[in-house]
């Protein structure tokens, strides 16, 4: 079965840090884009970050700076290093994968990230 | 505010046809792929079309999509209480260098 697992959420304060993990199964990891996609609760969804096969990362302004995406292809696994972080930054996270054009056509179950003092 | 449009809202009766657009402009919906999701209270989006109107497997053929210019639509017939959903488009945005959501549509079944 195709799948994908975050972890890594919680509670932090405003300033502080947070790595998240998506652990990938049922697939050929290495030949895929991955995704990390945010929804504030109440809000729609929000791309976070893009890493393509060969390791080329794209962020949108609002996080380029302050998070980094990487992914382990010998573990299956994708991350998502966030710093400084921000109230704003409150929202469930998730890792999605995609090729061609085939964009986040399975989703994780989400982990929730609350940013608050 | 999203660089895709939505209307926040949408209805119908079972059995009726809905329509759910999404306003873009040159640089994504006017030169890339569109995609879009329906999201279930408390669940993860899922994957309804890609490449403007192509179904993956398991979804049926009563929801279909369409792109026209700037512009791209999702179509429900035969609405369902089961439809209703939170919808979202996307679309790769060229001079953006990134994803781009709609704000997204509630879609209630009355």
């Amino acid at each position: 079965e195709v799948q994908l697992v975050e972890s890594g959420g919680g509670l932090v304060q405003p300033g502080g840090s947070l790595r998240l993990s998506c652990a990938a199964s049922g697939f050929t990891f290495s030949v895929y884009d991955m995704h990390w996609v945010r929804q504030a609760t109440g809000n729609g969804l929000e791309w976070v970050s893009t890493i393509g096969t060969a390791g080329d990362t794209y962020y949108p302004g609002s996080v380029k700076g302050r998070f980094t995406i990487s992914r382990e292809n010998a573990k299956n696994s994708l991350y998502l290093q966030m710093n400084s972080l921000r109230a704003g930054d409150t929202a469930v996270y998730y890792c999605a994968r995609g090729q061609g054009g085939l964009a986040f056509d399975i989703w994780g179950q989400g982990t929730m990230v609350t940013v608050s003092s | 505010q999203s660089v895709l449009t939505q209307p926040p809202s949408a209805s119908g009766t079972p059995g009726q046809r809905v329509t759910i657009s999404c306003s873009g402009s040159s640089s994504n919906i006017g030169t890339n792929y569109v995609y879009w999701y329906q999201q279930l209270p408390g669940t993860a989006p899922k994957l309804l079309i890609y490449r403007n109107n192509q179904r993956p497997s398991g979804v049926p053929d009563r929801i279909s999509g369409s792109k026209s210019d700037t512009s791209a639509s999702l179509a429900i017939s035969g609405l369902r209480s089961e439809d209703e959903a939170d919808y979202y488009c996307a679309a790769w945005d060229d001079s953006l260098s990134g994803w781009v959501f709609g704000g997204g549509t509630k879609l209630t079944v009355l």
